[in-house]
């Protein structure tokens, strides 16, 4: 079974400052993909940035990088210029086929993100 | 594209009635959607793997009888609580599988609000 840690229950930021959130995960697949989703208070579950595990080179979406150390197991988030509207929860989940004929995603408990004007 | 709804988004009612909350994707078709079940300040707790024309698959400890899980089309699952408790109220999310940019993942609905009275 796969597990997800978040180890930062909370976080805050500057505005325009940068902040990074912290996930590891286990694992024995070889194949699998890990998300970063945001929940802000209206609880859109909302894709903030995806990393295939057989991709070496970090993923990158505007101001949303990830840092993927896959032997470490490591996939942490880093918001650059943080801007009021990234309060919210953020989920790092581990997403991989569940050998029942479908793809399973396995969340970590989250960590809420302040973000300080 | 891939856009998940729910209806309703918000539902009370009394205790010992049954609720139904449906789960569409509105422009594209799902063999697999997915119902989880979020307490507050919590993460998403999978309850049910819903495939097209077959049985769901439900999670341990999550009663069967209880919430009935239907997906009869490709575009439609539905879940029913029976018999509601407020032990049941919680934020109830769907999600649909598909693909995007050539990766599997999941779209989620924007979840549906049950107040058991």
């Amino acid at each position: 079974a796969q597990t997800v840690t978040q180890s930062q229950p909370e976080m805050s930021v500057q505005e325009a400052e940068t902040v990074t959130l912290s996930c590891t995960y286990d694992t024995s697949e070889s194949d699998y993909y890990l998300f970063w989703y945001k929940q802000p208070p209206s609880r859109q579950m909302i894709l903030v940035i995806r990393q295939e595990a057989y991709k070496q080179q970090n993923a990158t979406e505007n101001r949303f990088s990830v840092n993927f150390q896959k032997a470490a197991k490591s996939f942490s988030l880093k918001i650059s210029d943080s801007q009021l509207g990234d309060a919210a929860m953020y989920f790092c989940a581990f997403h991989a086929y569940s050998g029942a004929g479908s793809y399973q995603l396995t969340f970590g408990k989250g960590t809420k993100l302040s973000v300080i004007p | 594209g891939a856009v998940v709804s729910q209806h309703p988004s918000r539902v009370i009612c009394k205790s010992g009635t049954s609720v139904k909350i449906e789960c569409r994707s509105l422009d594209f078709q799902a063999t697999t959607m997915f119902w989880y079940r979020q307490f507050p300040k919590q993460s998403l707790m999978l309850m049910a793997t819903s495939n097209e024309g077959s049985k769901a698959t439900y999670e341990q400890g999550v009663e069967k009888d209880k919430f009935l899980i239907n997906h009869a089309s490709l575009t439609l699952s539905t879940l029913t609580v029976t018999s509601a408790h407020p032990e049941d109220s919680s934020f109830y999310i769907c999600s649909a599988d598909g693909t995007a940019a050539g990766v599997n993942e999941q779209f989620f609905g924007p979840g549906t609000r049950l107040t058991v009275l």
